[in-house]
């Protein structure tokens, strides 16, 4: 079945420093991918969507790119506030799944923002 | 727009009791999702209506979980004779019609049982 990989469980990073988050995936069909973002107390929302390999989604000051070839998806920010200290989920959808909803999420990065 | 709304928030119940949650979908979603997340599960997909017909429980636990859509305006979980292992937050979200929609998530319900 459908499958997602989070690299990283913790990232601590001071304001202003370069954020990198990656996860791979697997599915047999033509992926569409997301990030959500899940902040204390809250559900998680849509943060990106991508569903071209190699085009770029950005919101909000982040990108994401995913690269069919290496089946890799990664987030990127240049420079983090303290305000993006949240839960970052790489999830999975379009897969084999399209027609079910189920979306497959990563089990998501703590990202840590130190003023 | 008020968005998912879940009531209620916080639910404890004791071992063997039933509990109900309820889901608002915003209007004019025709999906809505149910969603379990634990710290050792993480986000487990339990179960996905589209227009009020239910299209995938896989995620399902067999006994004692049911959701019902009785119409276009809410769904309810629930859970008959609760176990410690069902305590978890209870997400339910609803798209316009799959999940290559984004998913608009509510806060969740929060069981515990204790």
């Amino acid at each position: 079945g459908d499958s997602v990989t989070q690299m990283q469980g913790q990232v601590t990073l001071s304001e202003d420093d370069f954020l990198f988050i990656n996860c791979t995936y697997s599915t047999t069909w033509y992926p569409t991918l997301f990030w959500y973002v899940q902040y204390p107390g809250e559900g998680p929302q849509l943060l990106l969507k991508v569903t071209t390999a190699n085009n770029k989604g950005i919101s909000r000051g982040f990108e994401a790119t995913y690269d069919k070839g290496t089946t890799s998806f990664h987030l990127q920010k240049a420079s983090v506030q303290e305000s993006d200290s949240a839960v970052y989920y790489c999830v999975l959808g379009g897969g084999a799944d399209t027609n079910t909803g189920k979306l497959t999420f990563g089990d998501g990065t703590v990202l840590t923002v130190k003023p | 727009n008020a968005g998912v709304i879940q009531t209620p928030r916080h639910k404890v119940t004791g071992k063997g009791q039933e509990a109900t949650l309820w889901c608002e979908p915003i209007s004019g979603h025709s999906a809505v999702f149910w969603y379990r997340q634990t710290i050792v599960q993480g986000l487990e997909f339990l179960t996905y209506f589209r227009n009020q017909a239910p299209i995938d429980d896989s995620g399902m636990p067999k006994e004692r979980f049911s959701a019902q859509m009785p119409n276009q305006s809410h769904s309810t979980l629930k859970i008959q004779s609760t176990q410690p292992q069902d305590s978890a937050v209870y997400l339910c979200a609803s798209s316009l019609v799959s999940s290559q929609n984004t998913l608009y998530f509510g806060a969740g319900t929060r069981l515990s049982v204790l």
